[in-house]
């Protein structure tokens, strides 16, 4: 079945460190891919999304591009700050009458000032 | 965009007893999903609650344990029941955003549940 891989965490990086937060999925046919966020005490957020193979999805200074290749969606940021801060979760959305979310485990991020 | 509340947003139960998850939507919505996350894992898909039909439950779930009600667009209640220690957990509803293959989904804050 479908599921998704996520680098483990906890993630510690200082403020206006380059972020990689590694995800690869396994599915059939063409899903989409969506990163979420949950920062401390507040639910799930969309974060950004990609629908399609070489979709660049982006919010906030993050980027993920939809990689059908390698099938990844590798979430990055070029400079973070303290308030980034929380829990990331890769997610895939496959094809079919579902419509349900499958996500990875989550990789804890702590940004130091 | 959907805005969903949960209640109660946290409890500490005993073994044994029964607690009831609500989901409220601010919009109608012919699908809901209840989501569980245990501690230091991912979310893992509960059930999916339709409207006038009974819910879908993925394997490793059954309605015994975790009865669903779908009254209404707008409302659905998650019961866990006989709770035991390893239910302790995170339990989220969901619903889908508008449109093709592809939107993203909308969570509520969860409710997270202690059993002691």
């Amino acid at each position: 079945g479908d599921s998704v891989t996520q680098m483990e965490g906890p993630v510690t990086l200082s403020e206006e460190a380059f972020l990689t937060i590694n995800c690869t999925y396994t599915a059939t046919g063409y899903p989409s891919l969506f990163w979420y966020v949950q920062y401390p005490g507040e639910g799930l957020q969309l974060l950004l999304k990609a629908t399609k193979a070489d979709d660049k999805g982006s919010n906030k200074g993050f980027e993920a591009t939809y990689r059908k290749e390698t099938t990844s969606f590798h979430l990055e940021k070029g400079s973070v700050q303290v308030s980034d801060s929380a829990v990331y979760f890769c997610a895939l959305r496959g094809g079919g009458a579902t419509n349900k979310l499958i996500f990875g485990t989550g990789t804890l991020l702590a940004v130091q000032p | 965009s959907a805005v969903i509340s949960q209640k109660p947003s946290r409890d500490i139960c005993q073994r044994g007893t029964s607690l009831t998850i609500q989901c409220q939507v601010d919009s109608q919505v012919t699908m809901m999903f209840w989501y569980r996350q245990q501690p230091g894992q991912s979310l893992t898909l509960i059930a999916t609650a339709n409207q006038g039909s009974e819910a879908t439950y993925e394997s490793g779930f059954v309605i015994d344990k975790f009865p669903i009600s779908r009254p209404n667009l707008t409302f659905s209640t998650l019961t866990v029941s006989n709770m035991s220690p390893e239910d302790s957990s995170i339990y989220l509803c969901s619903v889908p955003g508008g449109g093709p293959w592809g939107t993203e989904a909308f969570f509520g804050q969860g409710t997270r549940l202690t059993v002691v």
